[in-house]
């Protein structure tokens, strides 16, 4: 079985560039939920994706976007970059019904904005 | 809403003795409740899981936890640390929406001494 795997490990942007992260989930998952963690703080859920749909949304500004393919691995895409969004952004995968609370994460992409 | 406080940011413990990591919820449904463990540069793993079946909750690496409802609480607990609990902990509780957000919070910082 093969887990949840993120791509880039780390990456270095500068403000008001964009960035694009990406996820695979776990084999068997077709929901796919996107974390921010920022530095000594829990992470914050920022919207999660079921069958190629936005599927909930936390409290994060539009320019933050994502996609579902259909294979369920998914995109974060984060425009025009504030300082402020440094952090490690956190995929979890997982299914609907009884086990949606059942999140698998990744190991995280760690975004520097400079 | 739901949300959770974890009352310690950092917590220090001896290798062998008793941990203690105190989570309060809240909530005006029966929730469901997590404990997730992130060590430095890793993802983040699930400990434990209530989800309105037994109380007392056992996980993984000996740690379990209890559910007081009338203490509104989840402490985690453990009767021996060891070096490798080093780590930062997360109460976590599951939304009521249909789509399974996960609400951290802020964290627990543990150190194991020798």
């Amino acid at each position: 079985e093969t887990g949840v795997t993120q791509s880039p490990t780390h990456l270095i942007k500068t403000r008001g560039q964009q960035v694009t992260l990406r996820c695979s989930s776990q084999s068997g998952h077709n929901t796919v939920s996107w974390y921010q963690q920022a530095l000594g703080q829990g992470p914050q859920f920022i919207f999660q994706y079921y069958r190629e749909e936005e599927n909930g949304r936390g409290n994060f500004p539009p320019r933050f976007s994502g996609l579902q393919f259909p294979n369920y691995s998914s995109e974060l895409n984060v425009n025009a970059l504030e300082l402020d969004d440094s952090a490690l952004y956190l995929c979890a995968s997982s299914t609907e019904g009884l086990a949606k609370f059942e999140q698998y994460f990744g190991p995280g992409t760690r975004l520097t904005v400079t | 809403a739901q949300s959770v406080t974890q009352l310690d940011s950092h917590v220090s413990v001896s290798e062998g003795t008793p941990v203690l990591l105190r989570c309060n919820y809240s909530s005006s449904y029966s929730p469901s409740l997590f404990w997730y463990v992130q060590h430095p540069n890793k993802g983040l793993q699930l400990l434990l899981k209530y989800t309105s079946a037994a109380t007392l909750v056992k996980g993984i690496n000996g740690f379990e936890a209890e559910f007081k409802k009338s203490e509104t609480s989840f402490h985690l607990t453990k009767p021996s640390a060891h070096m490798s609990d080093a780590a930062e902990y997360f109460c976590v509780v599951g939304s009521s929406d249909s789509w399974g957000k996960l609400q951290f919070g802020a964290g627990t910082q543990v150190v194991v001494t020798p």
